[in-house]
């Protein structure tokens, strides 16, 4: 399996608090991704990583923001949270440019919950 | 618009027949396909994948089918057993736009139930 980890695991908190999820790796990859999973909607991305400090949007990117300050570590924010943020996360990495395939391995996932 | 759709919510296989999963695309900038399977409170694991020069790759009990001009891959898993129970993702991307971005888009997903 890949080395991903993803903090913490479970959460609840409340409406319009400030929520971080955490993103580790020990694969070295360059491109790192944050998707949430929702009934009827399939892994949908949030934002991805193409190298440290570099980041852009995917296709559900409102509500949330990222950090890449080292290449292990990948952060997904919620500023305020709201009862619509309420998922699965995942975080998943893929070596990217380079590499013979686009494969993308996942973490566990985080559920988050908000009330 | 989704760009890939998995048609079936849902499908139900004795033990020992074959499951044939099914996934359409829309975007013909698509050249590499995966399959993925996911349990229950588990990230998705990837499971095969196909390069669009290619029209079938296996591996053990896992064949997917490519149909280019149908623009159709399917999931073949021959015998099927209680433990491939599980909802398998549909994903591809468009290596040769050149992007540099490396996304995956994602069907819906289908959940796979094997009757003992």
């Amino acid at each position: 399996d890949a080395g991903i980890t993803q903090s913490p695991r479970h959460k609840v908190t409340e409406t319009g608090t400030p929520v971080t999820l955490r993103c580790h790796q020990t694969e070295n990859h360059r491109y790192m991704y944050w998707y949430r999973q929702d009934p009827g909607h399939g892994l949908r991305l949030i934002h991805y990583s193409y190298g440290v400090k570099d980041t852009d949007k995917g296709e559900v990117s409102d509500g949330y923001s990222v950090s890449r300050s080292k290449t292990e570590d990948f952060l997904l924010t919620l500023e305020s949270a709201t009862s619509s943020q309420t998922s699965v996360y995942f975080c998943a990495i893929s070596e990217g440019e380079g590499s013979l395939s686009d494969t993308q391995y996942f973490g566990p996932g985080t559920r988050l919950t908000v009330l | 618009d989704q760009q890939v759709k998995q048609n079936s919510p849902s499908l139900s296989v004795q033990e020992g027949r074959i499951s044939i999963l099914n996934c359409d695309y829309t975007n013909s900038m698509f050249d590499y396909f995966l399959w993925y399977k996911k349990y229950p409170a588990e990230g998705p694991t990837f499971l095969i994948s196909i390069s669009s020069i290619k029209d079938k790759n296996e591996d053990g009990r896992f064949t997917v089918f490519l149909n280019k001009s149908a623009k159709h891959l399917s999931l073949h898993i021959v015998p099927s057993q209680p433990g491939d129970s599980a909802v398998y993702f549909c994903a591809a991307s468009a290596r040769a736009s050149g992007a540099g971005s490396y996304q995956l888009t994602f069907g819906k997903g289908t959940k796979l139930s094997v009757i003992p």
